[in-house]
């Protein structure tokens, strides 16, 4: 069974940094590529980033409001994904998902999902 | 950047269908994918690449894409179809999502 399981969110000042786990089991963690998606409270959701399976290069791609502050990266023997978040701001506050992405027929999709990690940016 | 444009809520009848668009340039040549969110849950895909459905996924959910615009079909609502949708594209390297839709089963 596929389980993706987010951890490292919580309260954080605007300015500093904080970084994000998902833990995954149930695959091959190396063989996929994974993405982190936000929600802010009562909003949509929004495509934060994602890293390609190492097959593709292993390289990250990223939102243009978070390009330059937020990096992901992942630890394949430990099929742990990261996202490092820093500068964070108050627009920052949302819950984390992480999600494993299917590429098919040149696009990408997101067939599971974590529950989520609230980030939560306030002074 | 590209932008996907849905309405903000759709209401249905039980046992009528739900019809939920996701507006693009062109969008009918690209791939859509649509995420099914009920409240405090995480998404879950109902539909990807324009009209393909997961397994576990009823046949009352189905999908269609061309020219500016993509359809979410729900056939014989339920209740338990009460959610918010998000169809999804992928667009110069990046995940883009639309801004999601409520439907209301009453």
């Amino acid at each position: 069974e596929v389980q993706l399981v987010e951890s490292g969110g919580g309260l954080v000042q605007p300015g500093r940094s904080l970084r994000l786990s998902c833990t995954a089991s149930g695959f091959t963690f190396g063989d996929y590529a994974m993405s982190w998606v936000r929600q802010a409270p009562g909003k949509g959701l929004e495509w934060v980033g994602f890293i390609r399976s190492k097959a593709y290069g292993g390289t990250t791609d990223y939102a243009a409001s978070v390009k330059g502050r937020f990096t992901i990266s992942s630890d394949d023997s430990k099929s742990i994904a990261y996202l490092q978040m820093n500068s964070l701001k108050t627009e920052d506050t949302a819950v984390y998902y992480c999600s494993r992405d299917l590429l098919e027929l040149g696009t990408y999709y997101f067939d599971y999902w974590g529950q989520g990690t609230l980030v939560t940016v306030s002074s | 950047s590209y932008e996907l444009t849905q309405p903000l809520s759709v209401s249905v009848a039980p046992g009528q269908t739900a019809r939920i668009t996701c507006g693009g340039n062109n969008i009918g040549d690209k791939n859509v994918h649509w995420y099914q969110q009920k409240p405090g849950q995480a998404p879950v895909l109902v539909i990807y690449r324009d009209s393909n459905r997961p397994s576990g996924i009823p046949e009352r959910f189905s999908g269609s894409n061309s020219g500016n615009t993509a359809t979410l079909t729900i056939t014989r609502a339920q209740v338990g179809d009460e959610a918010d949708y998000y169809c999804q594209v992928w667009a110069s390297s990046t995940g883009v999502f639309g801004g999601g839709t409520k439907v209301t089963v009453l």
